[in-house]
């Protein structure tokens, strides 16, 4: 059975900080998803990570994925205020859909 | 969300109580799902339909049925609600291609059991 770590799951980080989210697999994947959630919203998708050493980057935030040590990180540079949401990884399993972390709840204070 | 409604947004129910909540695209795509989402739990699976008129279970399906009966809409219903089912359900679909699909969300039920 698939599982899916994050950590930390609660994450309080200053203004202009750098600070690097984790996010475990227990199983063979080759392809991994970030999200990223809003309070009271839906999930919007961040980045899609297909293949080992994938990397990418939107503003401050940047993905990345090992697929050998079944890990991604995702890399928040010089944090602001608008990053503060709650964000998601999550893994396919074979033909499943996706199996989903616990979250990381982010809070960027001045 | 513009390509994925979920009605209602919010609903009430006493236990015991039964209700459909409805899922609709104008995608054409044709895997959809439902999560649930409880805090510090993430999103959850109950079931899931990777065409029109088939449908699987995922990881919590208790306490629930779905019904898949044309490729446009994908129902969850609580046949006798429990206030275990308080929570925020998600309707998704799969969008994109083989090698470079993601999931796609609707804005969200919000419902509460009392």
């Amino acid at each position: 059975e698939l599982k899916v770590e994050q950590n930390p799951l609660f994450l309080s980080m200053q203004e202009g900080k750098n600070y690097t989210i984790y996010c475990n697999y227990s199983t063979t994947s080759d392809r991994l998803y970030w999200y990223r959630q809003d309070p009271g919203k839906s999930l919007e998708s961040l980045f899609v990570l297909l293949s080992n050493g994938a990397v990418k980057q939107e503003g401050r935030l940047m993905a990345s994925l090992d697929t050998k040590a079944r890990l991604s990180t995702l890399h928040i540079t010089a944090a602001v205020h608008d990053l503060s949401a709650t964000y998601f990884c999550a893994v396919p399993s074979g033909n499943t859909p996706l199996v989903f972390g616990k979250g990381t709840r982010l809070s960027v204070i001045a | 969300n513009a390509g994925v409604t979920q009605t209602p947004k919010f609903q009430v129910l006493k236990t015991g109580q039964s209700m459909t909540l409805q899922c609709a695209q104008d995608m054409n795509h044709n895997s959809m799902y439902w999560y649930r989402q409880d805090p510090g739990m993430g999103l959850r699976l109950i079931y899931y339909s990777a065409s029109e008129g088939t449908t699987d279970k995922g990881e919590v399906p208790n306490g629930y049925n779905v019904s898949r009966l044309n490729k446009r809409e994908f129902s969850l219903r609580l046949e006798s609600a429990a206030p275990s089912q308080t929570s925020v359900y998600f309707c998704a679909l799969t969008r994109g291609y083989i090698n470079s699909y993601e999931q796609y969300f609707g804005p969200g039920t919000r419902l509460t059991v009392t």
